[in-house]
Order: C-alpha cells, then structure tokens, then sequence
C-alpha cells in the first residue's frame, strides 16, 4: 500500500509568519509531487508540482522535496488569513494515471 | 481560464438506486479520473480513463461502478446500485499531463 502521510493539524500561525506543512511518502518510486489547496466544502485546487530534489517557488509558496528522504514540504511566506485551509500533498506514480492524497493539514492564519 | 464542471451539484437518492455522475473535462486535456472524498477523510482514487478505456482503477471501484466517455465532452461516472457507504462527495479531474485540475465536485447522499 502506497502511503502519503501528514500530521493532520491544526497548524495554527500568526499572520505574517511562515507556515511550514510537512508530508511524506512510502513509495520510492515516486516521480511526480503535488500540493493541493481545499477550502472547507470546496474541490482540491492545485498549487504547485515538483520532481526534482531542491526547492521551487512560486509567489509566495517554496515547495522542497528530498527523494532520499522521501520527504515534501510547503512553506507559506508572509501568510495570510485567507491562507487558512487544509492543505493536500499528493503523490504521482505509474505515469499519469494515479494520485495518491494524505489526509491534508488544516491550516489556521491568526489575524 | 477553462476548468472542470460537475452537474449535478447534490444528488440524493435511496439505496439501490443507480445514479450517474456527469463531468466534463477540460477541452484538450487526454486524462480523466474520478475521486471521492467521504466527509472528514482523504481524497481517494477512484478510476482513471484515457483513449477510451480505463487505465488504472484502485480497490473502490468494483463491479457496481463503471464510467464512460459518451460523447466528445461529456465523462460520466455511474453506480448501479447504491449503497449508504457510497455517500460522499464525488470529483472529477482531468489533466494534459500530470497535474490533475478538479471540478467542483457533486455531493452524493445515500438515504
């Protein structure tokens, strides 16, 4: 079984900081890594894809992934309220045909 | 920007009952699948479709589930016989490679 695994939360930050969002994964085949934004009652939204180890911004979002360490990260400059949300990390592997989800970390910005 | 749409938004139906669930899909994306999401839990694949036929689908997707494409635009995931555990709610992605774009999802309740 293919796992994704991510502390559940809440991940409760003021706002202004840096979130940090944490997830790992069992399959070392894995290619493909993805973040997903999910408002309460809303549909996952895609934030950013990553397939190489390092870092990759965006805005202000830095996805870092360590295949060795079978390890994805998000972090969220300058957060904001409108931050606040469960945030998804997925898993691609077998080519384009299947996404693995962890649970997601809910996410709280404190005004 | 193009995105993917959902009808209907909330279908409720008895136990036993077959429903259709209706997407389409991106225009140029190759790449179908569906998920579900039961309240509270992950985002679980379901089925993944591409040149007519599906290419991967996970333990969920038994006998009393099966999807098509009937038509250039429209993908449709159908439950035979519905059962309470069914009641979930239901997203449609699709993508041109592997970064999956969900629709807006339709709320199934199983009475």
């Amino acid at each position: 079984q293919k796992e994704v695994e991510q502390n559940s939360g809440p991940l409760s930050v003021p706002e202004g900081a840096i979130a940090s969002l944490n997830c790992t994964y069992s399959d070392r085949g894995s290619q493909s890594f993805f973040w997903y934004r999910q408002y309460s009652g809303k549909s996952p939204e895609l934030i950013m894809s990553i397939y190489s180890n390092g870092d990759k911004e965006d805005g202000r979002f830095t996805a870092q992934l360590n295949k060795a360490s079978q390890y994805v990260s998000l972090l969220i400059r300058d957060s904001q309220p409108s931050d606040s949300a469960t945030y998804l990390c997925a898993v691609n592997t077998g080519g384009y045909q299947k996404v693995t989800f962890g649970i997601g970390t809910k996410l709280q910005v404190i005004p | 920007e193009p995105e993917v749409t959902q009808t209907p938004s909330h279908q409720v139906t008895q136990m036993g009952q077959e429903v259709i669930l209706r997407c389409v899909p991106i225009s140029n994306h190759l790449y179908f699948y569906w998920y579900r999401q039961i309240l509270g839990q992950k985002v679980e694949f379901l089925v993944s479709f591409y040149n007519n036929e599906i290419s991967e689908k996970s333990e969920i997707f038994d006998d009393q589930f099966s999807v098509e494409r009937p038509d250039g635009s429209n993908f449709t995931l159908k439950i035979r016989s519905t059962k309470l555990e069914d009641s979930a709610m239901y997203f449609c992605a699709s993508s041109e490679s592997d970064e999956q774009f969900f629709g807006p999802g339709t709320r199934l309740t199983v009475l």
